[in-house]
């Protein structure tokens, strides 16, 4: 199956600062790449996903890149405000299949 | 509001005893899945299934078993539960077969203890 691999596990920074999570995969053939956020105590859900044919999105203050050579995509965050804080996971899947997610990342904005 | 929804919430059980979580949806999403989150291993699947007749095991199978009773219906059975099976379990659905993505909308999720 994929390997999902995302860093950092936590990451702190103050409040209006820009935060960069990123994840690695290891099948060449993956082509969609979702990125969740679930706050303390709630569900998943998404927040921006992004398809193999496109190199970046942006929604607002979030963007994700994707680089296919690398097998790399990230998640920005930038003016972070402290209602960002929350667990982030990305996730990786291979069209019809299912989506295999990272081990998450805990973000933490100080006001 | 369409959503997913999961009972119990919260349980707490004992060494050797059957469990069933339970997940029903108003989405009128054709996939099911059940997930299992442990601190600092993300999520990780257990079973799913792509419509009522098909089920098919995740990355973690073994200690569990699913029914999928109709298109809205995805059960998770634990048959003689154990302690490293205390975990929060969460119920998912997807609209493939509507949009083609696989974005997973989340049942608020089932918080298992096994003493």
């Amino acid at each position: 199956g994929e390997n999902v691999e995302q860093h950092p596990s936590t990451l702190s920074v103050q409040e209006g600062d820009s935060a960069v999570i990123k994840c690695t995969y290891s099948d060449s053939a993956s082509n969609y790449f979702p990125w969740y956020k679930q706050e303390l105590g709630k569900r998943p859900q998404l927040i921006i996903d992004i398809r193999s044919n496109v190199g970046e999105k942006k929604d607002q203050r979030i963007a994700v890149t994707l680089n296919k050579t690398a097998k790399h995509f990230s998640l920005h965050i930038t003016e972070t405000q402290p209602e960002d804080s929350a667990v982030y996971f990305c996730a990786v899947s291979t069209g019809a299949n299912n989506l295999f997610f990272g081990t998450g990342t805990r973000l933490t904005v100080i006001p | 509001d369409a959503d997913v929804t999961q009972t119990p919430r919260n349980r707490i059980t004992k060494t050797g005893k059957r469990i069933m979580l339970e997940c029903s949806q108003t989405k009128g999403h054709d996939r099911m899945y059940w997930y299992r989150q442990d601190p600092g291993l993300g999520l990780r699947l257990i079973y799913y299934s792509f419509d009522v007749k098909d089920i098919n095991k995740g990355e973690i199978s073994d200690g569990y078993s699913v029914s999928r009773q109709a298109q809205a219906k995805f059960s998770l059975s634990l048959e003689s539960a154990i302690p490293n099976q205390t975990a929060l379990y969460f119920c998912a659905t997807s609209d493939f077969a509507r949009t083609n993505t696989g974005e997973l909308f989340f049942g608020e999720g089932s918080r298992l203890t096994v003493l």
